[in-house]
């Protein structure tokens, strides 16, 4: 079973610049999440999707940051425009909502971006 | 203001010992644990999950669970060099497919 894909894997660009970023997630599975990681810190929710609908965006800073999942299945991820602060990681994860109460999160390779 | 708390490290440990890594979490609500590994440039992996209290075996990984304490802990026994990573405790509050509250991770070190 293929894993969460993400692109690009790397990105530099300068602050006031705009980027976007792509997730796949695992086939069949519905929720997909957006975490960033600073240096040093454990991933921070950013946003969560079930199928195309917007489940949980309390964390994601919406007058710079956005993202869509349209069709329920890829996302994009966006911010507009970058700030030094904004150099992280950014970690698509996917899980299986099947009816289970507990779901297990499964991480793509992340996209490190470096605002310069 | 919901958060997980960890011993950042390094936590040294000889080859072949037991690794004892940590975990608090503030929300008594919670209902879901997990432990994740994450090598250097790479991306968190999952390793454990544990949903009641007292002990989950998985190979030489052994989670624990105490929702009165508030506390997660898991043990490596056999301890391999390959084991050194940054181990990431996460607390998923109400079940479900909810996004998860990390900790900042623990960086092991195991010394042949």
């Amino acid at each position: 079973e293929a894993g969460v894909a993400q692109s690009p894997r790397y990105k530099i660009i300068e602050k006031r610049q705009s980027v976007a970023f792509w997730c796949n997630p695992i086939s069949g599975h519905a929720t997909l999440y957006w975490y960033q990681q600073i240096l040093g810190q454990g991933p921070k929710l950013l946003i969560q999707f079930q199928n195309n609908g917007v489940v949980d965006d309390s964390q994601l800073p919406k007058d710079r940051f956005s993202a869509e999942r349209l069709k329920g299945v890829d996302s994009t991820l966006k911010i507009q425009p970058a700030k030094l602060e904004d150099s992280a990681v950014y970690l698509c994860a996917s899980s299986l909502t099947d009816g289970r109460v507990y779901n297990e999160q499964f991480f793509g390779p992340g996209t490190r971006l470096t605002v310069l | 203001q919901k958060e997980v708390e960890q011993n950042s490290g390094p936590l040294s440990v000889p080859e072949g010992a037991i690794a004892s890594l940590n975990c608090t979490y503030s929300d008594r609500g919670s209902q879901s644990f997990f432990w994740y590994r994450q090598y250097s440039g790479k991306s968190p992996e999952l390793i454990m999950s544990i949903y009641s209290n007292g002990d989950k075996e998985d190979g030489r990984f052994t989670a624990q669970l105490n929702k009165a304490s508030q506390y997660v802990s898991l043990l490596i026994r056999d301890s391999q060099p390959s084991d050194s990573a940054t181990y990431l405790c996460a607390v998923n509050a109400r079940g479900g497919a909810d996004g998860l509250t990390f900790g900042k991770g623990t960086h092991l070190i195991i010394q042949p």
